[in-house]
């Protein structure tokens, strides 16, 4: 069963803002809300994770609704090095919640 | 040092052949993974290690056989491997705590033929 559900791809246009929108309805109260990217060719990279709080870092900017049941993640300006499958996972606590399991995720692509 | 180091990058081997992938990190993470990716898919997780014991086996057929000989090394012994078990097989590696991010490999690309 999917976790979270992302569109399958979006495009951006370079130097321009980033909005990855990701939907979690059924997140429990322990679950961090983790974002991953995969580069063409690449292991996956983590990019920045959050419970309840907005996070920033120097990569982007984790947005997280008040309900927690979605989540956003905000490149603040697209370079084409940003084009990559941008995974949103939920990781719980203990066991198998613990693990990090990847669901589709969505490819983005930055035009020039 | 923040890198997952995996052998070979690239390995090409028979139905009847013996291989094995290596995993090494020297973050002092003491969780460490093998993921299996198919083309266009997303990483499937396969095995946990935590604390160089074998946490959890996702399902996981014989002919895979995982070894974490110490808390720097990760290997994944094939054997009689099928075609289909062709994909990129990536290693990652954490502090086994909940919010801890995981570092991934560039991953070994596996043809069966």
């Amino acid at each position: 069963d999917a976790k979270t559900t992302q569109p399958n791809s979006m495009e951006s246009n370079e130097e321009e803002p980033v909005h990855l929108p990701c939907n979690h309805s059924t997140i429990s109260g322990t679950d961090y809300i983790h974002w991953y990217r995969q580069l063409p060719s690449q292991g996956p990279e983590y990019v920045i994770h959050g419970l309840t709080s907005n996070v920033n870092n120097r990569m982007a900017s984790l947005a997280i609704a008040e309900d927690r049941k979605s989540s956003t993640l905000i490149l603040h300006r697209a370079t084409l090095r940003d084009a990559a499958v941008y995974y949103c996972i939920l990781k719980g606590y203990g066991g198998s919640q613990g693990n990090l399991i990847f669901g589709k995720g969505t490819k983005l692509s930055v035009k020039p | 040092d923040t890198e997952v180091t995996q052998t070979p990058k690239h390995l090409v081997m028979g139905m009847t052949n013996k291989k094995s992938l290596k995993c090494e990190q020297h973050m002092g993470h003491r969780a460490m993974y093998w993921y299996k990716q198919k083309a266009k898919k997303p990483p499937e997780l396969m095995f946990v290690y935590s604390y160089e014991k074998l946490s959890i086996n996702e399902s996981v057929p014989s002919r895979f056989s995982p070894e974490c000989p110490n808390s720097s090394l990760l290997n994944l012994h094939l054997h009689a491997l099928q075609p289909e078990d062709s994909a990129l097989y990536l290693c990652a590696s954490s502090h086994p705590l909940r919010d801890e991010k995981l570092f991934f490999g560039s991953g070994t690309q596996l043809s069966v033929l």
